[in-house]
């Protein structure tokens, strides 16, 4: 079955410095892997997305995403975080071959001055 | 450009009454969803329509019914709520399968 997890409810990092929101997933064939960030009151937002081609995946606001086939992971980056970062994220695989997106629990971010 | 549209954006029901969540959408898009986002449940897909006059049931379908009613247009309705289906109500809707899903902004569902 296929499956996303996101190990981690909660991700605190002071303004500044590298973040990272780690993924991780099982499907069956090539994955087509999904972020998404969520504010308050708001529906989830498109960040980037992997398909095929280069593992370094540049997406929205800054962040990047590396997809890693070894060890089935795509974990969210970014080199400086802001606090305007702060919100819910969501990881993303796509069921094969259909249109539907399996979603990672969240992974909150909050980024303190 | 408004994207996806969901109407109410909040609702107080009592056990048992009936109401329909609308939905639309003005990107030409082909496949339209409905999910719930629950406290650290992220999101579960609920019904999913690939096309006009299609749909498939999701992870959580019980107690719920969809009507994809032309192309921009994706309603799911409750015919006798529960509290168990108090929730943050999701539609999205999105073009090919390597392409990202557009959401709303959400209806706040309270049952009491």
């Amino acid at each position: 079955a296929q499956s996303v997890a996101q190990p981690e409810d909660q991700v605190n990092v002071a303004e500044g410095n590298p973040l990272t929101v780690k993924c991780t997933y099982s499907v069956s064939g090539n994955p087509y892997l999904f972020w998404y960030v969520q504010y308050p009151n708001r529906g989830l937002q498109f960040l980037l997305k992997y398909i095929t081609g280069d593992n370094l995946v540049k997406g929205s606001y800054g962040f990047e995403a590396e997809f890693n086939k070894s060890q089935t992971s795509f974990h969210l980056k970014k080199p400086s975080a802001l606090v305007s970062d702060s919100a819910l994220y969501f990881c993303a695989v796509r069921v094969v071959n259909t249109d539907k997106l399996i979603f990672g629990t969240g992974t909150r971010l909050q980024v303190f001055p | 450009n408004a994207g996806v549209t969901q109407t109410p954006k909040f609702q107080v029901l009592k056990t048992g009454q009936s109401m329909t969540l609308q939905c639309a959408q003005d990107m030409n898009h082909n496949s339209m969803y409905w999910y719930r986002q629950d406290p650290g449940m992220g999101l579960r897909l609920i019904y999913y329509s690939a096309s006009e006059g299609t749909t498939d049931k999701g992870e959580v379908p019980n107690g719920y019914n969809v009507s994809r009613l032309n192309k921009r247009e994706f309603s799911l309705r409750l015919e006798s709520a529960a509290p168990s289906q108090t929730s943050v109500y999701f539609c999205a809707s999105s073009t090919y399968s390597n392409q990202p899903q557009h959401f709303g902004d959400g209806t706040r569902l309270s049952i009491l």
